[in-house]
């Protein structure tokens, strides 16, 4: 089945306490992205990568980091979590060239 | 600074009621703009609408794209209690830039 896959679903955590979320597609995309989303405020792009070792800065990347060593996985790092960034984490991808983006089912952080 | 921005927020109707969800959008470079449904937890694609595709049709749903306007509308006819989702638009300029979604709701 084609599907993005992320884990954990859940995660609480405190200040402080390094973190990876991770994130993997088996559609063979190039294109990966993370997203934050709050309330009122919508899906903000974290950071994207249009294919293996490339990766950039989307409209809210302080704080987060990406790394993009294969093709289908594409960890999010939080160095050092802060309260505000307690939200609903998003992994997409597409191939190259498509804006249709396939969503994982997301993960819930809490930081205490 | 590209901006989307989607109403109402939020509303509740009947089931059988006919919706309409606006999307209203300035960006830099328009591509495509993208209509996904969001249940319980992860998006899912609905339509895209382009300059060469500016009316897209599923069922019970409906799509145009007004680029006159800059703006489009997502109808949904003979709604059911299964609408009930939140509905995102996004505009592909320069980035992918998303509205912050209507929450539909559709009584029984």
């Amino acid at each position: 089945e084609a599907q993005v896959t992320q884990n954990p679903r859940y995660l609480i955590t405190v200040t402080g306490k390094k973190l990876t979320v991770t994130c993997s597609q088996n559609m063979n995309h190039e294109y990966m992205s993370w997203y934050r989303q709050d309330p009122g405020l919508g899906l903000r792009q974290i950071y994207y990568s249009m294919n293996v070792e490339v990766t950039d800065k989307g409209d809210v990347p302080e704080g987060y980091k990406v790394s993009r060593k294969e093709k289908r996985n594409f960890p999010l790092i939080l160095e050092s979590p802060s309260p505000n960034q307690t939200s609903l984490y998003f992994c997409a991808s597409s191939l190259s060239g498509s804006r249709e983006q396939f969503f994982g089912p997301g993960t819930r952080l809490t930081v205490l | 600074e590209d901006k989307v921005v989607q109403s109402p927020l939020s509303l509740v109707v009947h089931e059988g009621d006919t919706v309409t969800l606006n999307c209203s959008y300035e960006v830099t470079n328009f591509r495509s703009l993208l209509w996904y449904k969001q249940e319980k937890k992860a998006p899912t694609f609905l339509f895209m609408l382009t300059s060469s595709g500016i009316e897209k049709k599923s069922g019970r749903l409906s799509s145009i794209l007004d680029k006159k306007e800059l703006s489009s509308i997502l109808n949904i006819t003979a709604t059911q209690t299964g609408d009930s989702a939140i509905y995102l638009c996004a505009v592909d300029g320069n980035k992918l830039v998303f509205g912050a979604g209507t929450i539909l709701r559709v009584k029984s």
